[in-house]
């Protein structure tokens, strides 16, 4: 049971757009900042959106991310076949630990 | 560019010590900007934060990993090391080490990860 909770799935055609939700708690999300990770198959992680909605080296304006209290999104605009990837939320916790999202599997139809 | 790479053995029996390192290129280890973490990632289940060090030693730990794992660094090898003692086969995952911004709490660069298998 992650701390963040992320669907475990979401799916769209290509060209559509798709939002990924984060939920936590006053605990993570509401007071500390919330990264977002892509993970392509078979490969590690990959920074994609920092301090809540700053864009990592390289990553297209395609990517955004926001925060709103206990809860924070990423949305994903004009998907391609190559956007295909398990998307991860991440947080500091009051707790003194970091947590992540169980994940969400992004399936380009 | 900074670039990170895990090594160690990709077998460990149960009830032995899995022992990592994680050798840090292309920027120093001794930044005041950033820790030193490892995660976790089990077959096909999420990430999992096991911890992270600071270059000047402080370091913290995931509280259900805590009594079991050591991380270290060695600032003149630029490297940093995970050692967890009585694995099970519960402890079969990826293993990542990665940067962590401090006060951002941010994970990038990451390493490309090692697969640890925990068996007889």
């Amino acid at each position: 049971q992650s701390v963040l909770t992320q669907p475990p799935s979401v799916s769209a055609a290509p060209g559509q757009n798709v939002t990924i939700s984060c939920s936590g708690s006053s605990s993570n999300i509401e007071n500390h900042y919330v990264s977002w990770y892509q993970q392509l198959p078979g490969t590690a992680p990959k920074l994609l959106i920092y301090d809540n909605k700053k864009r990592s080296s390289g990553i297209p304006d395609r990517f955004s991310g926001s925060k709103s209290g206990t809860s924070a999104t990423l949305d994903i605009t004009g998907l391609q076949t190559g956007d295909e990837a398990d998307y991860y939320c991440g947080a500091w916790d009051s707790s003194l630990s970091a947590v992540f999202g169980g994940g969400t599997k992004l399936t380009v139809l | 560019q900074l670039q990170l790479q895990e090594s160690g053995p990709g077998l460990v029996k149960p009830s032995e010590t899995l022992s990592l390192t994680c050798t840090v290129s292309g920027g120093s280890i001794s930044s005041s900007d950033y820790f030193w973490g490892w995660i976790r990632q089990p077959p096909g289940k999420g990430l999992e934060w096991i911890g992270h060090i600071y270059y000047a030693g402080a370091t913290y730990y995931s509280p259900s990993l805590k009594s079991r794992v050591t991380i270290a660094v060695d600032t003149s090898k630029n490297q940093f090391s995970l050692k967890l003692i009585s694995v099970t086969a519960a402890d079969t995952a990826v293993y990542y080490c990665a940067r962590l911004r401090r006060g951002y709490n941010w994970f990038g660069p990451w390493g490309q990860g090692t697969l640890v298998t925990v068996s007889s």
